[in-house]
C-alpha cells in the first residue's frame, strides 16, 4: 500500500490557521487527495495535488512535493464548522489510499 | 442526479449470517472501491473496480466478494459475518484516471453480534 502518516488529532483556535501534515510512499503515486469529513458523514473532496506547489481554494490550500513525499492543507480564518477529521489519501491510477485522519478541533 | 447511494443504511446481522451491502451511482463512473472505516484505523481499501466484469482486491479482502456486473451498482458480500466486521463501510465512485474526485456514499453502518 500507499503507507500514509499524518498527525491523530489537533486543537486551535477559532479565527486562526492551521497546518495539517501528511507523508506517503512515492512509488506508484499518481496524486494527493485531501477530504474533510464531518463526525457521522461520508468524506467530502478538498483537494487534489498531481504537481509540485501549492494550491489555494478560498480559505483551504493544499501543497504537495513529489520528490519528498510530502502534502499538507493549510487551513485560515479558522470557524468552529472547521471542526473535523481530514483525511490525505495517495492516488495510484486505479485507487485511492487512505491515512488515519486528522481529527481537527476549533476551539473559540 | 442521485450521487452514489448505499442501502441499507444501519444492518445487525449475528455471527456466520451473509448479506449484501449495496451500492449504486448515476455518474457512469468507471471506478468504485469499498471502503471500511473503524475507529483509530482510518479508511481502508477491501475491494476496487475499474469497469464492468474487472474487480480486485484492497487492503482488506478477507472475508468479502464483490461482483461488478453493470457500470452503475457494485454490491459487496459478506459471507459469514463475523464481530470483527463490524464497521461503518462506504462505497466511493470517479471517473476513470488519476485526476479525478471519489465520490462517496452516505454508508452503511454494520454491526455484526
Amino acid at each position: 500500500g500507499q503507507n500514509i502518516d499524518q498527525p491523530t488529532e489537533m486543537t486551535a483556535t477559532e479565527g486562526a490557521i492551521v497546518q495539517i501534515n501528511c507523508t506517503y510512499q512515492t512509488s506508484g503515486f499518481n496524486g494527493l487527495f485531501w477530504y474533510q469529513q464531518h463526525a457521522g458523514e461520508a468524506p467530502t473532496f478538498l483537494s487534489y495535488n498531481v504537481l509540485d506547489g501549492l494550491e489555494e481554494k478560498g480559505r483551504f490550500s493544499s501543497f504537495l512535493s513529489r520528490s519528498k513525499g510530502y502534502s499538507y492543507l493549510l487551513l485560515k480564518e479558522l470557524q468552529m464548522k472547521d471542526s473535523a477529521s481530514y483525511l490525505c489519501g495517495s492516488g495510484g491510477y486505479q485507487k485511492v489510499t487512505f491515512g488515519i485522519g486528522t481529527k481537527l478541533q476549533v476551539i473559540p | 442526479n442521485a450521487g452514489v447511494t448505499q442501502t441499507p443504511k444501519f444492518q445487525v446481522l449475528k455471527t456466520g449470517q451473509s448479506m449484501t451491502l449495496q451500492c449504486a451511482q448515476d455518474m457512469n463512473h468507471e471506478y468504485m472501491s469499498w471502503y471500511r472505516q473503524d475507529p483509530g484505523m482510518g479508511l481502508r481499501l477491501i475491494h476496487y473496480s475499474v469497469g464492468a466484469g474487472i474487480t480486485d482486491q484492497g487492503e482488506v479482502p478477507n472475508g468479502y466478494n464483490v461482483s461488478r456486473s453493470t457500470t452503475e451498482d457494485f454490491p459487496l458480500r459478506l459471507l459469514s459475518a463475523a464481530p470483527s466486521q463490524t464497521s461503518v463501510y462506504f462505497c466511493a465512485s470517479r471517473k476513470k484516471g488519476g485526476a479525478y474526485e471519489q465520490y462517496f456514499g452516505p454508508g452503511t453502518r454494520l454491526t455484526v453480534t
